[in-house]
């Protein structure tokens, strides 16, 4: 089947630990995104990719790291310098960068 | 003013009848209007796209631009338990890079009753 997965779909942190979420799409998209979503908030874009090797910051980008080194994955870390890091997470892709963007399930990341 | 405004209701309704989402916007340089359907700890799925003003009809769902007043509709038809979600508009427009960005309403949620 083809989609866009992420993993895992709870994840847990301690304080100042780094945790890095996973994001794999079989969907030949060349552009990436990751979201956050906070309860009652509408989606911030935290960090996108057009091409491997390539990525932008978004609207939110402090406190995260990202890395594309394979057309099909985009990891983000969640970094110790991110305060605020309780939240649903969302990874997308689009064909191009120009066309509609499809999610993924999400991760819910919270903090111990 | 943000960018996106969308009333958040919730908005509860009994099966069968007609609901009415909408969303105003403030940039003119938005090119793109899509709705998307968010079921409680999903991710959203695309409902609706449209890019021009006037209306686009997909079985129950109608989405309907008015780019003069800056302001796009969802409409559902004979609504039924399993449209109970969260829709989100979103509108897009340009990064520095060349690539379409997604700027998001905070989302209604809607809960049809049996």
């Amino acid at each position: 089947d083809g989609g866009i997965t992420q993993s895992p779909k709870y994840l847990f942190r301690k304080e100042g630990q780094n945790v890095t979420l996973s994001c794999e799409q079989n969907l030949n998209h060349d552009a990436m995104y990751w979201y956050r979503q906070d309860p009652g908030q509408g989606l911030r874009l935290i960090y996108y990719s057009q091409i491997v090797n390539d990525f932008q910051k978004g609207d939110i980008a402090e406190g995260y790291s990202v890395s594309r080194e394979k057309k099909e994955s985009f990891p983000l870390t969640v970094t110790s310098a991110q305060k605020n890091p309780t939240a649903f997470y969302l990874c997308a892709s689009s064909l191009s960068g120009r066309e509609t963007q499809y999610f993924g399930p999400g991760t819910r990341l919270l903090v111990l | 003013q943000k960018e996106v405004e969308q009333d958040p209701g919730p908005l509860s309704v009994p099966e069968g009848a007609i609901v009415s989402l909408n969303c105003t916007y403030s940039n003119s340089a938005f090119q793109y209007f899509m709705w998307y359907r968010q079921y409680s700890r999903k991710g959203p799925e695309l409902l609706m796209y449209t890019y021009s003003s006037g209306n686009k009809e997909d079985g129950r769902f109608t989405a309907q631009v008015d780019k003069s007043s800056k302001y796009i509709s969802l409409f559902i038809r004979d609504s039924q338990p399993s449209d109970s979600a969260t829709y989100l508009c979103a509108m897009t427009t340009l990064t520095q890079g060349g690539s379409e960005k997604l700027v998001f309403g905070k989302g209604t949620k809607l809960t049809v009753n049996p």
